[in-house]
């Protein structure tokens, strides 16, 4: 079975521009968790979609959005890009229909905004 | 409010030595206690896990320890090796779907 796949590897940006992430989770998940890691912040959770719905959202501004599509795939996007949103987007699948289904991380996407 | 806090937040061990990384938690709802492992460039990767309803879960050279009333788990390394080097993360979450991680530790094994 393949792995998360998250694209691209590499973004650099410029202040006040948008950017959009994508994610492909293993094949039969339905749930989608999108994480931000800083070495200052650690692991931060941003939100998750099930079945196309946000379940779960995160401590972030408005200019973080997500969703997800009918095959389970989910995007990401960060609007107004700020020097701070320079960090390593992380996306995780899993079965999502009990808390013991274990999150399956992509290696993320390196944001760098200059 | 912070949830989760691991400890300690950097560790260094002899080849063969035992690791010993803590996870204490605020949350009662908490119903499955995860440790992931995550080398550089890479996401984090599920290690070994655990339910409530157990007080200590081993695989291989990893074991969980938990301790319900005490609102703390553990991960045990035995004969820890340079290839464990990696940063570990405990992440329990609840039927709601959604895991708090703690900081991480930085664990390093020197041969």
């Amino acid at each position: 079975k393949a792995g998360v796949t998250q694209t691209p590897r590499y973004l650099i940006k410029t202040r006040g521009q948008q950017v959009t992430l994508s994610c492909s989770p293993i094949s039969g998940h339905r749930s989608v968790s999108w994480y931000q890691q800083t070495p200052g912040q650690g692991l931060q959770f941003l939100f998750e979609y099930f079945s196309e719905t946000q379940r779960n959202k995160g401590n972030f501004p408005g200019r973080f959005s997500g969703r997800q599509f009918s095959n389970s795939r989910s995007e990401m996007n960060v609007s107004t890009l700020e020097l701070g949103d320079s960090a390593l987007y992380l996306c995780a699948s899993s079965l999502g229909t009990a808390s013991n289904s274990p999150l399956h991380f992509g290696n993320g996407t390196r944001l760098t905004v200059t | 409010q912070q949830q989760v806090k691991q400890s300690p937040q950097s560790l260094i061990v002899q080849k063969g030595g035992i690791s010993i990384i803590n996870c204490a938690y605020e949350n009662t709802a908490f119903d499955y206690f995860p440790w992931y492992q995550q080398f550089p460039g890479k996401g984090p990767a599920l290690l070994i896990a655990i339910r409530p309803d157990v007080s200590e879960k081993k695989e291989g050279r990893f074991t969980i320890s938990f301790n319900k009333s005490a609102k703390q788990f553990s991960l045990h390394i035995m004969d820890s090796q340079p290839g464990d080097s990696a940063t570990y993360f405990c992440a329990p979450n609840t039927n709601a779907g959604k895991s708090t991680f703690g900081d991480g530790t930085t664990l390093t094994v020197k041969p």
